[in-house]
């Protein structure tokens, strides 16, 4: 069965320190990953993504980590602003980008 | 641009009223979706659509959910009758093509079904 997992389920962070977010997947064959990341009451937006030949992707502060021997991805955040609190969820591609499995996500909350 | 519209914002209905959700996608995307978002089973596709025309439909939950993209800038996801189990978060999504592409998401419409 296709399935996404993330860890944790939620995770509370001071200003300024760094943090990893985890996303195991069963997705097979495999298309692409996405992160997306949705603010309270918004839909989610994309940060990267990432197909069967990339191993990381960075956009700003935040870092994606792909091994898709391993089936594992990890969103790597730097320097956490109060801004990036926020529920992050893996997206895995199954197909050509039309068969998305999506994880339930980790609600950051980051506080000074 | 003014990104992916959708509105209502919110919506309040009883159960067995018809519900119509509305959603103008980015301009010059080709690719649609429609997602439902709750608490214990997260974002879930419902159906896509690719110039127009209904591509993956396997989400859809029942028969009671319909939708229509009657032209390149307009979708309906209409709900009836609606139930309670129906309360969400409705998004719609656009992008460039229907593959590897970035999809943009609009603000959502919740929806609450007494």
């Amino acid at each position: 069965k296709n399935q996404v997992e993330q860890s944790p389920q939620s995770l509370i962070i001071l200003e300024g320190k760094n943090c990893t977010l985890q996303c195991n997947y069963t997705v097979s064959p495999f298309s692409n990953l996405r992160w997306y990341k949705q603010d309270t009451g918004r839909g989610p937006v994309s940060l990267t993504i990432m197909t069967f030949s990339e191993n990381t992707k960075s956009n700003g502060r935040y870092t994606a980590t792909l091994d898709a021997d391993t089936k594992q991805s990890s969103l790597h955040i730097t320097a956490s602003q109060l801004s990036d609190s926020a529920s992050y969820i893996c997206v895995v591609s199954n197909q050509a980008g039309t068969a998305l499995i999506f994880g339930k996500g980790t609600t950051l909350s980051v506080s000074s | 641009d003014a990104g992916v519209i959708q509105s209502p914002r919110h919506e309040v209905t009883e159960m067995g009223q018809e519900v119509t959700l509305r959603c103008k996608p980015i301009s010059g995307h080709n690719s649609l979706f429609w997602y439902r978002q709750t608490m214990m089973r997260g974002l879930e596709l419902l159906i896509y659509f690719n110039n127009n025309v209904p591509i993956d439909d396997s989400g859809m939950p029942e028969d009671r959910f319909s939708a229509k993209m009657p032209n390149a800038s307009f979708s309906t996801l209409k709900i009836q009758p609606s139930e309670p189990r129906d309360s969400a978060v409705y998004f719609c999504a656009s992008s460039l093509s229907g593959g590897d592409e970035t999809q943009y998401f609009g603000p959502g419409t919740r929806l609450l079904v007494l």
